[in-house]
């Protein structure tokens, strides 16, 4: 089974509006982080937001903010007032503290989004 | 701000060469790691290392070795590259320990390309 679903391969949204991007996870670790990263075309990875599985409130930097279910196991990215610098690869990813190596990263397949104007 | 560089951005080599790519950081980081993205696949972990001379295997490690003699370098070895191994390769790192809000941090990456 996916650890992590990213079910939208592509995704389209107007400047200024604000657009979802799906990510579901599956885990029997009760402890666990949930990441979302930005790919330009220029291919570098960018670290957008963090979300801890114990954290009581949902996440947020800036225009961005994660809509964490956690009963659910999905944990959305919300960008706001999209722009056209936001046209990227999206990808989330997840670490299971108590399971393997902490500190290895399991990546979705991604999510392109095109902001047009 | 943490600096991962990876030697090349894009690079062409020839089927059974002996190719390496390397990825320096320089933020004293423990752990280092080196994935392939390829379309539809999302990012795949080749390899792992938490401490110099240290290594683990990833998810798709076959056709792949590592080296990590100095903490700041780790350097991904195709011992005899074939045409399945054109990708792009992403370098990462981090710290170690049980924190889990500690990102990756990544380079730029290395179109590789393999005829």
């Amino acid at each position: 089974a996916q650890k992590i679903t990213q079910t939208q391969p592509g995704m389209f949204v107007q400047e200024k509006e604000a657009v979802t991007l799906d990510c579901t996870y599956d885990t029997s670790d009760p402890s666990y982080g949930l990441f979302w990263y930005k790919q330009p075309s220029s291919g570098e990875m960018i670290f957008l937001i963090y979300q801890g599985s114990y954290d009581q409130q949902n996440a947020t930097e800036g225009r961005y903010s994660l809509n964490f279910q956690k009963a659910r196991k999905s944990a959305n990215l919300v960008i706001s007032a999209s722009q056209l610098g936001d046209s990227a690869m999206y990808f989330c990813a997840m670490r299971e503290i108590n399971t393997g190596t902490a500190s290895k990263l399991t990546f979705g397949t991604g999510t392109r989004l095109q902001v047009t104007l | 701000d943490v600096k991962v560089t990876q030697s090349s951005r894009y690079l062409v080599k020839r089927t059974g060469e002996k190719v390496f790519l390397e990825c320096v950081q320089d933020m004293d980081h423990e752990n280092m790691f080196w994935y392939r993205q390829d379309p539809g696949l999302g990012l795949r972990l080749i390899y792992f290392s938490y401490d110099v001379k240290m290594k683990e295997k990833g998810d798709i490690p076959e056709g792949y070795s590592v080296s990590r003699e100095k903490k700041e370098r780790f350097s991904l070895i195709l011992e005899s590259a074939s045409t399945n191994q054109t990708s792009m390769y992403l370098c990462a790192s981090s710290l170690r320990g049980q924190a889990s809000n500690q990102p990756q941090h990544f380079g730029d990456g290395t179109r590789l390309s393999i005829l």
